[in-house]
């Protein structure tokens, strides 16, 4: 069976801190994709970023950083120098091939970023 | 390029009525997913539709259902509504293929009373 944990319910950090948010998975397959979803309290599910199992490059996008261990099934999320704009519920999801649009989500973790 | 598009954004139910929620996926998208979320469960897949067929399904009830339209357009439906199906359901949307990016509409928050 998949599983998605993520560990921190909440985080509280300051303006400017650098923030690492934590994602385990469990899966037997051997082909299957990870996800990362912004959650804003208006609710809409904002896609940050999507990778296959058989990529395991860790991807940098602007203040964004996403670190891939196959070894340890992790996909951990980092934000540098967080913004207030930061301030949101995020979401780690896993699917397989052959159901690669049924999401498995975890709980989520709500990082508040105060001024 | 639209987003995917979700109707009603609210609605406020009463318990034993039906309702449907409708969902319009971003362009030349085919692929239509139906996701409730709740505090107490958190995210979960309730179906997938595809092509007008209906190709992956998550644990729900007979209650929820759903369909596909020739334009991609989806509906899902719940009968006999329980206090329980309070929740925010949310709508995605992918192109075909394996892995590809699921966008999410944003939402229809369902309150039954």
């Amino acid at each position: 069976a998949q599983k998605v944990t993520q560990a921190q319910t909440e985080i509280s950090v300051v303006e400017k801190e650098d923030v690492t948010l934590d994602c385990v998975y469990e899966t037997r397959d051997t082909t299957y994709y990870l996800f990362w979803y912004k959650q804003p309290p208006s609710g809409e599910l904002v896609f940050l970023i999507r990778r296959n199992s058989f990529d395991e490059q860790n991807e940098i996008s602007g203040r964004y950083s996403w670190n891939f261990q196959k070894s340890t099934s992790s996909f951990n999320f980092t934000i540098t120098a967080s913004q207030v704009v930061d301030s949101a519920v995020y979401f780690c999801a896993l699917s397989k091939r052959g159901a690669t649009n049924k999401l498995i989500f975890g709980t989520g973790t709500l990082l508040a970023v105060q001024p | 390029k639209a987003g995917v598009t979700q109707t009603p954004r609210y609605l406020i139910k009463t318990r034993g009525q039906q309702v449907t929620l409708s969902c319009s996926p971003i362009s030349g998208h085919r692929s239509v997913s139906w996701y409730q979320q709740t505090p107490g469960q958190g995210l979960q897949f309730l179906f997938e539709y595809f092509s007008e067929t209906q190709r992956n399904k998550g644990n729900f009830p007979g209650r929820f259902s759903g369909r596909q339209f020739s334009n991609s357009r989806s509906e899902m439906n719940v009968s006999t509504l329980e206090l329980g199906d309070s929740a925010l359901y949310l709508c995605a949307s992918s192109s075909t293929g394996s892995g590809n990016t699921i966008y999410f509409g944003e939402g229809s928050w369902l309150t039954v009373v």
